[in-house]
């Protein structure tokens, strides 16, 4: 089955404990995105990466790294999380195909930070 | 500064009747419009998408409007359903080659009353 896939779903954490998300989807897509999802405000992208080892900013990148070592793992990394990073987070993996790019969302993870 | 605007925040329609969920955007630069839609507890689902070539695209039910010179597009969705009862995103960005960023709007929410 095509999927995408985020561990874990659940995470309270307390503020500067380094966390990680991990995201891999077993689709062989090239491109890969993280979001976070806030009320009101919508999806905003974090990080993206065009393929393996090419990774750029999205639009509210700070506080966030990424790595692309193997183009099904696109881990989302908090070196030192805070409170303002509490949110709900997707993963994306996509392709293109007949200048449709299609995306495929995670089921979510919902992280606390205290 | 949001890139894609989104209008209404919430929405209740009457089975069978005509959604509409409107998006406005600033760049020009843009040229995929997808909307996506999410159910509780899920992550969101590309619905359909257009590109600026065309003026209306239409699946099934689902119908995007598209006027390039007042940068706005909208979701149609006919006969609307109790099923179609979620939360509507619309996006923007610039087709891959010059990277893979995307704009979500803020999200609609959408009832259909039985």
């Amino acid at each position: 089955e095509a999927q995408v896939t985020q561990n874990p779903r659940y995470l309270i954490t307390v503020t500067g404990k380094k966390l990680t998300v991990t995201c891999s989807q077993n689709m062989n897509h090239e491109y890969m995105s993280w979001y976070r999802q806030d009320p009101g405000l919508g999806l905003r992208q974090i990080y993206y990466s065009m393929n393996v080892e090419v990774t750029d900013k999205g639009d509210v990148p700070e506080g966030y790294k990424v790595s692309r070592k193997e183009k099904r793992n696109f881990p989302l990394i908090l070196e030192s999380p805070s409170p303002n990073q509490t949110s709900l987070y997707f993963c994306a993996s996509s392709f293109i195909s007949s200048g449709r790019e299609t995306q495929y969302f995670g089921p979510g993870t919902r992280l606390l930070v205290l | 500064q949001q890139q894609v605007k989104q209008s209404p925040q919430s929405l209740i329609v009457q089975k069978g009747g005509i959604s509409i969920i409107n998006c406005a955007y600033e760049n020009t630069a843009f040229d995929y419009f997808p909307w996506y839609q999410q159910f509780p507890g899920k992550g969101p689902a590309l619905l359909i998408a257009i590109r600026p070539d065309v003026s209306e695209k239409k699946e099934g039910r689902f119908t995007i409007s598209f006027n390039k010179s007042a940068k706005q597009f909208s979701l149609h969705i006919m006969d609307s359903q109790p099923g179609d009862s979620a939360t509507y995103f619309c996006a923007a960005s610039i087709m891959p080659n010059t990277g893979n960023q995307f704009y979500f709007g803020t999200g609609t929410s959408l009832t259909v009353i039985p």
